[in-house]
């Protein structure tokens, strides 16, 4: 099976604009969420999205957010970037398994700099 | 609060020497543990789940719920394995990750 993908890989944009991030999930899996990465705060989990409905939601401010298509694709939005939004963000897919958990499969992520 | 510590941002050890990265967590509950790495210009990728009691390349890792550690360790360490490794607790749907440990190998 193909892995999780993200695009664009890298973006540069300027403080003020918004930016729309996409994660298409591994083939058959259902649960989406994203994670930003940074030096300073690690990785810390933003949101899921599980049959286009938020699952769960991390404490990010409402400048961050996301949606689910029926296919399972998901998109992540940043409105008025701000310099401290410069990240790695990371994607993951996941299917629950034969012992009842999920696992998640991570994107390369997409590198985010806001200048 | 839920929370995952891993106590040491480097772990440096020659080839051949055993390994063992700490991991500590903090969760009322049963909780699901998994270790991912990320090796150089690559993707996070999951090594190890709690719950499969399995062993990959060569790494283990036991659930110690009196000490609340996940260890992760290996008897001889490769020269391969140099990378940063992620102990992260599932809860929910959504992971909580420790703030991670580059373990690096030397020759």
């Amino acid at each position: 099976k193909a892995g999780v993908t993200q695009t664009p890989r890298y973006l540069i944009k300027t403080r003020g604009q918004q930016v729309t991030l996409s994660c298409s999930p591994i083939s058959g899996h259902r649960s989406v969420s994203w994670y930003q990465q940074t030096p300073g705060q690690g990785l810390q989990f933003l949101f899921e999205y599980f049959s286009e409905t938020q699952r769960n939601k991390g404490n990010f401010p409402g400048r961050f957010s996301g949606r689910q298509f029926s296919n399972s694709r998901s998109e992540m939005n940043v409105s008025t970037l701000e310099l401290g939004d410069s990240a790695l963000y990371l994607c993951a897919s996941s299917a629950m398994t034969g012992t009842g958990t999920y696992e998640q499969y991570f994107g390369p992520g997409t590198r985010l700099t806001v200048t | 609060a839920q929370r995952v510590t891993q106590p040491e941002k480097l772990l440096s050890v020659f080839k051949g020497a055993p390994v063992e990265l700490k991991c500590n967590y903090s969760y009322s509950g049963s909780p699901e543990l998994f270790w991912y790495v990320q090796y150089s210009r690559q993707r996070l990728q999951l090594l190890l789940r709690h719950i499969s009691r399995e062993s990959i390349k060569g790494f283990t890792a036991d659930l110690n719920k009196g000490e609340t550690s996940f260890h992760l360790k290996k008897p001889f360490a490769q020269e391969e394995d140099s990378a940063m490794y992620y102990c992260a607790l599932s809860n929910t749907g959504k992971l909580i990750f420790g703030q991670g440990t580059t373990l690096q190998v030397k020759p």
